[in-house]
Order: structure tokens, then C-alpha cells, then sequence
């Protein structure tokens, strides 16, 4: 069975600031890994997915993540925070023979400081 | 192009009491999946459905039961309410069953038990 683990239940960053969140996945089989986020009273957005391309993914929202098998992660980045970034993010794993079942993490409760 | 449209959006319901969420996927897409979120357990799928069928089930008890319709809609039961299944209720489509494909996901349902 495949998991995900997101360290941090909670990142503070100031505006203009590096966000960096953090996700490691365990599965046998090789993975399809997404990350949504989620505002308040609001159902999932998808902000970007790795699917076995580029190691590297970019988003939307100027959001990336970078699948590293080595180290069985996908981190989160965003070169700088803006106030509009403040949300929870999910991510989340799915592979082959699944048919449609994401796996999620516990999320992150990202808030930007003025 | 109309999003993942679940209804209603909001539910109170007492102890014991049955309740029908509804959810209407975008125009195309065939894949139907639910997941319930609460704070304690975060993301979890209950149940996907494609044509009609239902192609995967989470660990949830059988008051929790679906179907889905020849027009894609898709509807979940939950039978014997009690109050830990208060939660948002999720709906995501996708336009096939493929589990790199992007899923969609609806407002949810916020279903209060007392």
C-alpha cells in the first residue's frame, strides 16, 4: 500500500519569503504524486503533478516540486510567499492498479506574515 | 465549462437519520470519487464509480454506499447516521480511470450529525 507523510502541520513564512513544504511518499510500485491545496469552506485545486516526465514540475500559481526517488520525496517550493498563498496543502499519491484512489497526506497549514 | 458541482453544500441531520449527498461531475468525465475530511482523520476515500460501477471502496462501513448514474451523476448514501460522520464530503471526477489523470474536486458537502 502507498502513504504520505508531510512534515509540518504548520509553516509561518513572511511575505516575500522562500515557502518550502515538505512530502515524502512510500509506495512499491513506481508513483503519480499531486499536490492540491485547499482554501477555507472550498473543495481541492490541484497546483501541479508528477507523473513520470520531468523529475521537475511546475505549477500553477508559481509553485514547483521536485520528484527525487533517492530520497522518495516531492517537496513543495515557491520562491517568494504572497498573503494569497495562505491555505492548507495536500499532498497526495496514486499509482497503477488503483484505479482512481488518491492517497493523502495529513496536510500543511500554510500561513503568510505581513 | 461548469465545475464539479455537489449538492446541497450544507447538511445538519440527527443521530440515526439517513442523508443523500449528490454530485454532478464535469460534462465528459465518467469517473466519479468520494472522500470524506475530517480534522481528526484527515483525506479519506470512501469509493470510486466509472460507468456506472463501482471500481474501488475505501475502509468504511457498509452505511456508507453510492451509485452512480448513466449521465456520470453520482450519489453516496449514508445509512444510520452517527456523529463522527460529520465531515466534508468531496467529489472528484475525472474524464477517465487512469490514476495520473487529473481529479477535479467539488465544494463538498458539510454534513453536521446531532
Amino acid at each position: 500500500a502507498q502513504s504520505v507523510t508531510q512534515l509540518g502541520s504548520h509553516v509561518s513564512v513572511s511575505e516575500g519569503a522562500l515557502v518550502l513544504l515538505r512530502c515524502n511518499y512510500s509506495s512499491s510500485v513506481p508513483p503519480y504524486l499531486f499536490w492540491y491545496v485547499q482554501y477555507p469552506n472550498q473543495g481541492l485545486q490541484l497546483l501541479l503533478k508528477y507523473t513520470s516526465a520531468a523529475t521537475l514540475v511546475k505549477g500553477i500559481n508559481g509553485f514547483e516540486a521536485e520528484f527525487k526517488k533517492s530520497e522518495t520525496s516531492f517537496h513543495l517550493t515557491k520562491p517568494s510567499a504572497h498573503m494569497s498563498d495562505a491555505a492548507e496543502y495536500f499532498c497526495a499519491v496514486s499509482v497503477a492498479g488503483s484505479a482512481r484512489q488518491l492517497t493523502f497526506g495529513s496536510g500543511t497549514q500554510l500561513t503568510v506574515l505581513p | 465549462k461548469a465545475g464539479v458541482t455537489q449538492t446541497p453544500r450544507y447538511l445538519i441531520k440527527t443521530r440515526g437519520q439517513q442523508v443523500t449527498l449528490s454530485c454532478s461531475p464535469i460534462s465528459g468525465h465518467r469517473s466519479v470519487s468520494w472522500y470524506q475530511q475530517t480534522p481528526g482523520q484527515g483525506l479519506q476515500f470512501l469509493f470510486e464509480y466509472f460507468s456506472e460501477t463501482q471500481r474501488n471502496k475505501g475502509n468504511f462501513p457498509g452505511r456508507f454506499s453510492g451509485r452512480q448514474f448513466s449521465n456520470s451523476r453520482s450519489e453516496m448514501n449514508v445509512s444510520t447516521l452517527e456523529l463522527g460522520d460529520s465531515a466534508l464530503y468531496l467529489c472528484a471526477s475525472s474524464w477517465n480511470q487512469n490514476p495520473n489523470t487529473e481529479a477535479f474536486f467539488g465544494q463538498g458537502t458539510r454534513l453536521t450529525v446531532v
